[in-house]
């Protein structure tokens, strides 16, 4: 069975670190991109960053460039989010989701997600 | 940024009827435009990639359709298990954004 399955969020205080992980199963992980979408309590989908296959390549969003870190183990079959300076605004329940790329345009999209890892930023 | 406008944002219907969500990008995107259907306490799911295929396991009833910046999802007859929200989010330019969502209730 295909699997994703978050771990590490929590409580944190602001200003602090957090390192997300996410265990990849039943898929050849080193083939994929792999990329984490958040989602505040009540609001929408956010994408966050996404990884190369070999992870030669690394995108993020500007308000976590600099704080934010993705990385990918590919013999643990795992991906992972480091966390810095965390504020309040990055408070939510964060999706490692695989990523497919297919077809002469490179299509790509989010087609097998995990369950979410929550944190929360707090005082 | 690509900016994804969703409408309506809510939506209610009965079960039968024939739903249609429209999606529009700020700029082009071509065909890099997916759907995907997300239930209260649960993970987004794919329903359509490229605008307009169906991902593997979905019910035919749904179906996508556009390219440049209007797309459409169609529900073709309303079920019991399709009451969601659903989102639309182009992967054509980094970074991918998602629209607002569009929250489908039962009428």
């Amino acid at each position: 069975e295909v699997q994703l399955v978050e771990s590490g969020g929590g409580l944190v205080q602001p200003g602090g670190s957090l390192r997300l992980s996410c265990a990849a199963s039943g898929f050849t992980f080193s083939s994929y991109w792999m990329t984490w979408v958040r989602q505040a309590p009540g609001k929408g989908l956010e994408w966050v960053a996404n990884i190369k296959r070999d992870g030669s390549e690394k995108y993020y969003m500007d308000s976590v460039k600099g704080r934010f870190t993705i990385s990918r183990d590919n013999v643990k079959n795992s991906l992972y989010l480091q966390m810095n300076s965390l504020s309040a605004e990055d408070s939510a329940l964060y999706y490692c989701a695989r990523v497919t790329v297919a077809g002469v345009f490179n299509y790509y999209y989010m087609d097998v997600w995990g369950t979410g890892a929550m944190v929360t930023v707090s005082s | 940024d690509t900016q994804m406008t969703q409408s309506p944002s809510s939506l209610s219907a009965s079960v039968g009827d024939r739903v249609t969500i429209t999606c529009q990008a700020s700029q082009s995107v071509s065909s890099h435009l997916n759907w995907y259907q997300q239930k209260l306490g649960k993970a987004p799911k794919l329903l359509i990639y490229a605008a307009s295929s169906l991902q593997s396991g979905v019910p035919s009833r749904f179906s996508g359709s556009g390219s440049g910046t209007d797309f459409t999802l169609t529900i073709s007859s309303l079920q019991p298990e399709d009451f969601a929200t659903y989102y639309c989010q182009q992967s054509y330019t980094t970074p991918v954004t998602f629209g607002q969502g569009t929250k489908l209730e039962i009428k």
